[in-house]
């Protein structure tokens, strides 16, 4: 059983396109994490997010924490073919040891 | 610097075989993980090393499933009597231990295939 779920699983858009992406759980985390994975390689994070209800912005994308801390959302807005690959949600447990990764989105942007 | 190296990048084996893979983390990073992937999936983790503690084993599926690392440096995964369901790629990662923000650095995985 997972601890953290993400959905969709898939994903395949147009290039211009805006969509999100959620991890949902159960349970409470200190902290969490999206990484983005490209075939062939190992994941790269992209945001932290610590603070219930925090909202980052990193370009196009936009990350938020949800107030509880237990789930969170990646949204991006006019997606480009260069965004496609695996999105990964992983959340920190309160020891910060141990990561809980998401089962992943897969992202394909059409040109 | 170098980043999170991983060696084979591929292996395939025959069933019943054993397999060492190896991970040569960050210079000065005290955390180390190792994580299974199967195929489009999400990350299934299998064990964690911090410093001289011992290490969280919680997640190898099997006693065919060892790891070791030597001091806070290169770390083996080792599995024994390969099964065709063992067939994923390997993912090593590791990170400095702070309280928040940790960061994982990942090496590009060592793709197993049992056959």
């Amino acid at each position: 059983t997972q601890l953290l779920e993400q959905s969709p699983q898939f994903l395949s858009i147009q290039e211009g396109e805006n969509l999100t992406v959620y991890c949902n759980s159960s349970s409470v985390f200190s902290s969490l994490q999206w990484y983005r994975q490209e075939p062939g390689e190992g994941p790269v994070l992209l945001v932290t997010v610590v603070t219930g209800g925090e909202v980052k912005k990193l370009k196009r994308l936009t990350f938020q924490f949800g107030d509880a801390r237990k789930d969170s959302s990646l949204h991006i807005t006019a997606a480009q073919p260069g965004d496609t690959g695996l999105y990964l949600c992983a959340g920190i447990a309160y020891n910060f040891n141990k990561f809980y990764f998401g089962s992943g989105t897969k992202l394909n942007v059409k040109p | 610097g170098a980043g999170v190296s991983q060696s084979p990048s591929n292996k395939v084996t025959e069933k019943g075989k054993d397999v060492e893979l190896r991970c040569d983390p960050i210079s000065g990073h005290t955390a180390l993980y190792w994580y299974r992937q199967r195929l489009g999936q999400g990350l299934e983790f299998l064990i964690y090393f911090q410093g001289n503690s011992a290490p969280d084993k919680s997640g190898l599926p099997s006693d065919r499933f060892s790891a070791e690392r030597t001091g806070e440096s290169v770390s083996t995964l080792t599995i024994q009597r390969t099964q065709q369901e063992d067939s994923a790629v390997y993912l090593c990662a590791s990170s400095l231990l702070r309280q928040l923000g940790n960061e994982q650095y990942f090496g590009p995985g060592t793709r197993l295939t049992v056959t």
